[in-house]
């Protein structure tokens, strides 16, 4: 069984302060992708990265996939409130699209 | 908005009785995915479609969950003799093999 560790679970930060979330799994992905989601809605794809040591920026946020697919980071730099929400690492292990998600990131930033 | 639809957003149930939701795909998109989330956590999966296909059914579900998608478009959920443990936010999403787009999903709550 394929499983997706996230940490922390659980992170409270004051408005300009940078953060790391990681995603990690004993296999190696197919794909992986980040989502942010919002409380009452479904979650909202922020990136998916492919190749093992890539690299995608959106705006404040970094993500980075491992060399051998088995692991990603999420780092925000210089948050801000609106970046609070519940983010989500989900892997595709097989290439079939069905994704196996993580327990998820929640983020306050407090301004 | 071409994004993908779920109704109804909201059910509240008495224990015993049977649900129904529905998701509409994003039009174009061939695969579409159920999956159930509770409170905090990350969407646990339940089941997918490749056009009216039933490719796969987790484990995890009871007989009581039932899936279709007739003519490869719109999916319903069907939840028999619903129980309080059924309590949670289910969420549709579609895809063409990429990334998920995910609905709002729709909340239920079982007394």
């Amino acid at each position: 069984t394929q499983l997706l560790e996230q940490s922390p679970q659980f992170l409270s930060i004051q408005e300009g302060e940078n953060l790391t979330v990681y995603c990690n799994s004993s296999s190696v992905f197919s794909s992986l992708q980040w989502y942010r989601q919002e409380p009452g809605e479904g979650p909202v794809l922020l990136v998916t990265v492919v190749t093992g040591g890539e690299v995608k920026k959106l705006k404040r946020l970094t993500f980075q996939f491992g060399d051998a697919r088995k692991d990603s980071s999420l780092h925000i730099t210089a948050a801000q409130p609106g970046d609070t929400g519940l983010y989500l690492c989900a892997g595709d292990f097989r290439g079939t699209g069905k994704l196996i998600f993580g327990q998820g990131t929640t983020l306050q930033v407090k301004p | 908005d071409t994004g993908v639809s779920q109704n109804p957003r909201h059910k509240i149930t008495k224990r015993g009785q049977n649900v129904t939701f529905r998701c509409d795909p994003i039009s174009e998109h061939n695969r579409l995915y159920w999956y159930r989330q509770t409170l905090g956590q990350g969407p646990e999966f339940l089941t997918y479609f490749q056009n009216e296909a039933q490719l796969e059914k987790s484990r995890l579900l009871s007989d009581r969950f039932s899936a279709e998608r007739p003519k490869g478009s719109f999916s319903t959920l069907e939840i028999q003799r619903t129980e309080q443990g059924d309590s949670a936010m289910y969420l549709c999403a579609s895809s063409l093999g990429g990334a998920l787009y995910f609905g709002p999903g729709t909340r239920l709550l079982v007394l």
